[in-house]
């Protein structure tokens, strides 16, 4: 089964609210990523957080990582109808295949 | 620096024929990844390869599929006598050789089986 379990599958908010999408794991990690997808579309790498991290920014976005609970938290603040994707949390050993969630679908309405 | 390329971005089979798709890689990139995306689910690793190197195909059904990286020319992901079930998009990534953890990914190929 895949490594990561997503929650919630989807989630639908206003302009300018803040989006939070959960990410838990089942093994031990060396790194965390979070991606997006647009409709149709390729993923474009959003942050990476490494085991010994506990949170990191990048812009509007804030990721942690929680390796005792075996879980992750991507915050989306003041979010845009831009943002309106599919995210997606994976999970990588080391330098081998990155194992991927089964997506969050986020719409952000004007 | 042109991203990772893939060809074609659509691919119609029939159902017994072959398709062929292909990766290159960021420029300065040895390693890639091919994955798998089935309507409405996330993506599943198949096959990791450097030049003229399978690292790991664990993710490869056992029969139709190969994927290989010659020296020279882009990756190629080879599935023999397609069925419906194959439709899906497929999508290449590719890292550098220094051992970082993030991956690029291409644009993909949607494969539809008619």
């Amino acid at each position: 089964s895949q490594q990561g379990e997503e929650d919630p599958q989807a989630l639908s908010i206003q302009e300018g609210e803040n989006a939070t999408m959960n990410c838990s794991y089942k093994t031990s990690i060396n790194n965390l990523q979070w991606y997006r997808q647009n409709s149709g579309r390729g993923l474009v790498h959003l942050i990476l957080i490494r085991s010994n991290e506990r949170e990191k920014h990048s812009g509007r976005l804030r990721v942690t990582l929680d390796t005792s609970k075996k879980s992750s938290s991507l915050l989306i603040t003041a979010s845009r109808a831009a943002d309106t994707a599919s995210y997606f949390c994976a999970t990588g050993v080391n330098t081998d295949k990155l194992i991927f969630g089964t997506g969050t679908r986020l719409q952000v309405f004007p | 620096n042109a991203g990772v390329m893939q060809n074609p971005r659509h691919l119609v089979r029939r159902r017994g024929q072959e398709a062929r798709l292909r990766c290159s890689p960021m420029k300065g990139h040895s390693h890639v990844y091919w994955y798998r995306q089935l309507p409405e689910e996330g993506l599943k690793f198949m096959v990791y390869l450097q030049k003229e190197n399978i690292i790991d195909e664990s993710g490869m059904p056992k029969e139709r599929f190969s994927a290989e990286f010659p020296k020279e020319g882009p990756s190629i992901l080879r599935i023999q006598q397609v069925v419906r079930g194959d439709s899906a998009a497929y999508f290449c990534a590719s890292t550098t050789p220094t051992g970082a953890y993030e991956q690029y990914f291409g644009p993909g190929t949607r494969l539809t089986v008619t």
